[in-house]
């Protein structure tokens, strides 16, 4: 079956420092990727979407100079959290599904990353 | 912003009891889909449902889907310590896949064993 992964599963740094995410369709390929942020007990709230080959769509609220993300490939989306501070601490988690075949697919997620800022 | 909306928020069974969790939703759907979280892990997709079909079922899993009252139910027979896990619904994926999920806020299943 269709498997995204996500890299890295975990992430502890100092304030300041970026960190990149990268979430990757191993057996399909995908036009379209989605970035959500989870908090503790809480359900997903998307972050952006990524589009391969233009700029990604961010939601309201969520700053794009902040949460840089780069969709360079057709299997390949990255998110780029600049100078991070403890606020940005959360789960995320990347989803994707393949852009052809069956019109009714499911969203295949990562196993999202957990990032820890001191 | 959340489509829809979970409940219960929590739910604590005994192991071989059903679990019967609840969404609604507030717009027009084509499809709606049930997810499960693992706590600290991705989200796994379960089942989907049409907007034109009112029960489904896999495995151990039956969903049902009320347009009319925009709502869903996801029940789990004869459950496991295994399904220990929140189960979100999501609504909004297109058929080209180029649109997001909206997900609820989630149930929390505890199976005690």
């Amino acid at each position: 079956g269709a498997v995204v992964s996500q890299h890295p599963s975990w992430v502890i740094c100092k304030s300041g420092t970026s960190v990149k995410i990268e979430c990757r369709s191993l057996d399909f390929q995908a036009t379209t990727m989605f970035w959500y942020r989870q908090f503790p007990k809480q359900s997903l709230m998307l972050m952006a979407t990524s589009n391969e080959g233009s700029k990604a769509t961010y939601e309201q609220g969520v700053e794009k100079d902040k949460f840089l993300i780069n969709h360079a490939s057709l299997t390949l989306s990255t998110l780029t959290v600049t100078s991070a501070h403890p606020e940005d601490s959360s789960f995320y988690i990347c989803s994707a599904r393949p852009s052809t075949g069956p019109h009714y697919q499911p969203q295949h997620f990562g196993d999202g990353t957990r990032l820890s800022i001191l | 912003s959340q489509q829809g909306e979970e409940d219960p928020q929590a739910l604590s069974i005994q192991e071989g009891e059903n679990a019967t969790m609840n969404c609604s939703y507030k717009t027009s759907i084509n499809n709606l889909q049930w997810y499960r979280q693992n706590s600290g892990r991705g989200l796994v997709h379960l089942i989907l449902i049409r907007s034109n079909e009112r029960e489904k079922h896999s495995g151990r899993l039956r969903v049902t889907l009320d347009t009319s009252k925009k709502s869903s139910s996801l029940l789990i027979t004869a459950s496991r310590a295994a399904d220990t896990a929140s189960y979100f619904c999501a609504t909004g994926g297109s058929h080209s896949g180029n649109t997001p999920l909206v997900f609820g806020k989630g149930t929390r299943l505890s199976v005690i064993a």
